[in-house]
């Protein structure tokens, strides 16, 4: 079973400048996580979707982050303008259909962005 | 709001003897909780889970966890460390918040096993 993919691996750019990371989850789970891990923290869920609707986006800078699952599958995030304190593992993950509670979450590798 | 501490930043044990990383939590409900492992350059993955039911769970690698809900706890254990066992372990609890599940990860304790 083929796990999530994610790319890129790594990105530096300079501060106001736009960013988008991509994400396959693995193949028939419905439910997709990006997170943001700052070094030294624990991931901090930015949004999760149910196939393609937004089940919850609260934590989700909204004047300068967007993301979109427009087929129920792959997702982009996107960063525009990117700032200094955006320098983070963004971290795409998915699980089963149903509950999420109940279904533990397969993470991809992860986007290593550096901002300037 | 939910919350998830791991007050150890560090826990340092040698191979053979027995393992705890601390995690406690603050919710208003019942919760689900989880850990997951982070190994050197590898994504997270999913060691054990807590639902209902039996308050020991079993996990991935030999890892097990207690469930207490008088002390807010879920410390994950395991009887006897392997040098390989050294990784960042995070400790997660899901709660229904607004007609959905919103998953909260503690900040990470990094688990040293000395030969």
């Amino acid at each position: 079973e083929a796990g999530v993919a994610q790319s890129p691996r790594y990105k530096i750019i300079e501060k106001r400048q736009s960013v988008a990371f991509w994400c396959n989850p693995i193949s028939g789970h419905a439910t997709l996580y990006w997170y943001q891990q700052i070094l030294g923290q624990g991931p901090k869920l930015l949004i999760q979707f149910q196939n393609n609707g937004v089940v919850d986006d609260s934590q989700l800078p909204k004047d300068r982050f967007s993301a979109e699952r427009l087929k129920g599958v792959d997702s982009t995030l996107k960063i525009q303008p990117a700032k200094l304190e955006d320098s983070a593992v963004y971290l795409c993950a998915s699980s089963l259909v149903g509950q999420p509670s109940y279904n533990e979450q397969f993470f991809g590798p992860g986007t290593r962005l550096t901002v300037l | 709001a939910q919350s998830v501490a791991q007050p150890e930043d560090q826990v340092n044990v040698a191979e053979g003897n027995p393992l705890t990383v601390k995690c406690t939590y603050s919710v208003s409900g019942n919760p689900y909780l989880f850990w997951y492992v982070q190994y050197p350059n590898r994504g997270l993955q999913f060691l054990l889970k807590y639902i209902t039911g039996d308050n020991l769970v079993k996990g991935s690698y030999g890892f097990e966890a207690e469930f207490n809900k008088s002390q807010t706890s879920f410390h994950l254990k395991k009887p006897s460390a392997l040098v390989s066992d050294s990784a960042l372990y995070f400790c997660a609890v899901s709660l229904a918040s607004g007609g959905s599940y919103i998953p909260t990860f503690g900040r990470g304790t990094s688990l040293i096993v000395h030969p």
